[in-house]
């Protein structure tokens, strides 16, 4: 069962446009929302994260908008450049409660931004 | 500061073979996970330790992978025997305390070790 679901797959922008990256997600215990970047070789990067108790969150270019009802989260990566090119992971987790605490990550989306 | 340390960062091996992975984490870092990542696919918790006890392996295939992490510091995966699906990318992260929301949780990754199976 696929309990975080990422759209598109792959994404294509020129430098300087908006690139954004949806995810949904069925288990409404998930109370933490983090975004992953990856480069080539690496591994995951926390870029930002949000909780549910706010509907957006902004750190820089990069903004996640948060729609509880729905139960979809998104990345926005404003005037985008060429060196964010890399695969973005969306994810969830129940971080309260005295849970175990486990990442449930996205598909993933490669992201390439032309110069 | 130095990162999470992985090796070996690639490995070939034949099918029904064995294979270990090694892993040291942020030094001080109490929380060890190893993650599954198979191509195209975000990645996958196998297992999680909190010091060098197990937390969570419920995803872990205990029939063929095992997992340690002796005086809570580095930690070995090793798969035995290995098949064709257990190519993919094996990650390891470490966090300063259990959880990933509250300050000081943040997950730190590694580079990962790439298996081939043949």
């Amino acid at each position: 069962q696929q309990q975080v679901k990422q759209s598109p797959q792959s994404l294509i922008v020129q430098k300087g446009g908006i690139s954004i990256i949806n995810c949904a997600y069925e288990n409404t215990a998930f109370d933490y929302f983090p975004w992953y970047q990856q480069f080539p070789g690496k591994g995951p990067a926390l870029l930002i994260a949000i909780r549910p108790d706010v509907s957006e969150k902004k750190e820089g270019r990069f903004t996640i908008s948060f729609n509880k009802s729905a139960k979809q989260f998104s990345l926005h990566i404003m005037d985008s450049q060429p060196g964010d090119s890399a695969t973005y992971f969306c994810a969830a987790s129940r971080d309260s409660g005295g849970s175990n605490y486990k990442l449930t990550f996205g598909k993933g989306t490669l992201l390439t931004v032309n110069p | 500061e130095a990162g999470v340390a992985q090796s070996p960062r690639y490995k070939i091996i034949e099918k029904r073979q064995s294979v270990a992975f090694w892993c040291n984490p942020i030094s001080g870092h109490a929380t060890l996970y190893w993650y599954q990542q198979i191509l195209g696919q975000g990645p996958k918790l196998l297992i999680q330790f909190q010091n060098n006890g197990v937390v969570d392996d419920s995803q872990l295939p205990k029939d063929r992978f095992s997992a340690e992490r002796l005086k809570g510091v580095d930690s070995t995966l090793k798969i035995q025997p290995a098949k064709l699906e257990d190519s993919a990318v094996y990650l390891c992260a470490s966090s300063l305390v259990r959880g990933g929301g509250r300050p000081n949780n943040e997950q730190f990754f590694g580079p990962g070790t790439r298996l081939t199976v043949l």
